[in-house]
C-alpha cells in the first residue's frame, strides 16, 4: 500500500461544479497534512494547510479525518483557472524523519 | 522577491559526465530539500538539510550528493549521472521543516543519454 494514495483522475467537470477529491494516508503517526497545487510540470504550490478541525479559503474546504487517514479537499463554483493537479502531502511524523510524502496527484479539468 | 532558484532549468548531458545543478533561496529558510518527479511515483526526496553543515538522506539519496555550506545554498551533484536519472527535479525550502509551507524551485528538467 502507498503511503500517501490519490484517485489520479481526470476529473472533467464544468465551469461551476462542486468537486472534491480524498486522499488516504498510511502513517497514523503523521501531524501535518497540506494540499499543494501543480499546473502543467511547474513548480508546486502550497493551497493549503488541512487542520483537524476542517478548514475554508474562499471556494476551497479542506478536511481531515485522522481516525479514517483521508484527507479531503472539496471545490466550489470551479474556475477553469482550478484546471492542475492537486497533490496531496503528509509529513510522516516524529518517527519517519523531517521528510514529506507527496501523493501523486489528482488532476482537475475544468471545461465550458 | 521571495523566491527560490535553481540552475540550470534545462540539461542534456550523456552517462558519467559529473554535473552539478544549483539552488539558492532568498528567504533566509532554515530547511531545504531536493526532489525529483518522475511520472506515476510522485515527487520523491533525494536529500534535505537542517541547516549549515546538516544534511540527510531522503527516500532516494543513491547516485546523488548535496552540500550547505551557506545557509542559502544547496547544490545537488551528481558524480556519474545514468540514464535512470532522468527527471525533474525541484529544490524546496521552508522555514522550519516538514511543518511549514514549502517554497519551490522552478524545476530542473534533466535528461542523462
Amino acid at each position: 500500500r502507498k503511503e500517501v494514495e490519490q484517485d489520479p483522475g481526470p476529473f472533467n467537470v464544468p465551469e461551476g461544479a462542486t468537486v472534491a477529491f480524498n486522499c488516504t494516508y498510511s502513517n497514523s503517526a503523521s501531524q501535518s497534512f497540506f494540499w499543494y497545487r501543480q499546473d502543467c510540470r511547474k513548480e508546486p504550490k502550497l493551497l493549503m494547510s488541512v487542520y483537524s478541525s476542517g478548514n475554508e479559503d474562499g471556494r476551497f474546504t479542506a478536511q481531515l479525518n485522522r481516525a479514517s487517514q483521508y484527507i479531503s479537499l472539496l471545490i466550489r463554483d470551479s474556475k477553469l483557472s482550478d484546471s492542475a493537479t492537486y497533490l496531496c502531502v503528509v509529513n510522516r511524523g516524529a518517527g519517519g524523519g523531517n521528510k514529506l510524502t507527496f501523493g501523486t496527484g489528482t488532476q482537475l479539468k475544468v471545461e465550458l | 522577491e521571495a523566491q527560490v532558484t535553481q540552475n540550470p532549468r534545462y540539461l542534456i548531458t550523456v552517462t558519467g559526465k559529473k554535473l552539478t545543478v544549483t539552488c539558492s533561496q532568498n528567504m533566509n529558510h532554515e530547511y531545504m530539500s531536493w526532489y525529483r518527479q518522475d511520472p506515476g511515483l510522485g515527487l520523491r526526496q533525494i536529500y534535505y538539510s537542517m541547516n549549515v553543515e546538516v544534511t540527510d538522506k531522503g527516500d532516494v539519496p543513491e547516485g546523488y550528493k548535496v552540500s550547505r555550506k551557506e545557509k542559502r545554498n544547496f547544490p545537488l551533484i551528481l558524480e556519474s549521472p545514468s540514464p535512470n536519472q532522468t527527471s525533474l527535479y525541484f529544490c524546496a525550502s521552508s522555514l522550519s521543516g516538514t511543518g511549514s509551507e514549502q517554497y519551490f524551485g522552478p524545476g530542473t528538467r534533466l535528461t542523462v543519454t
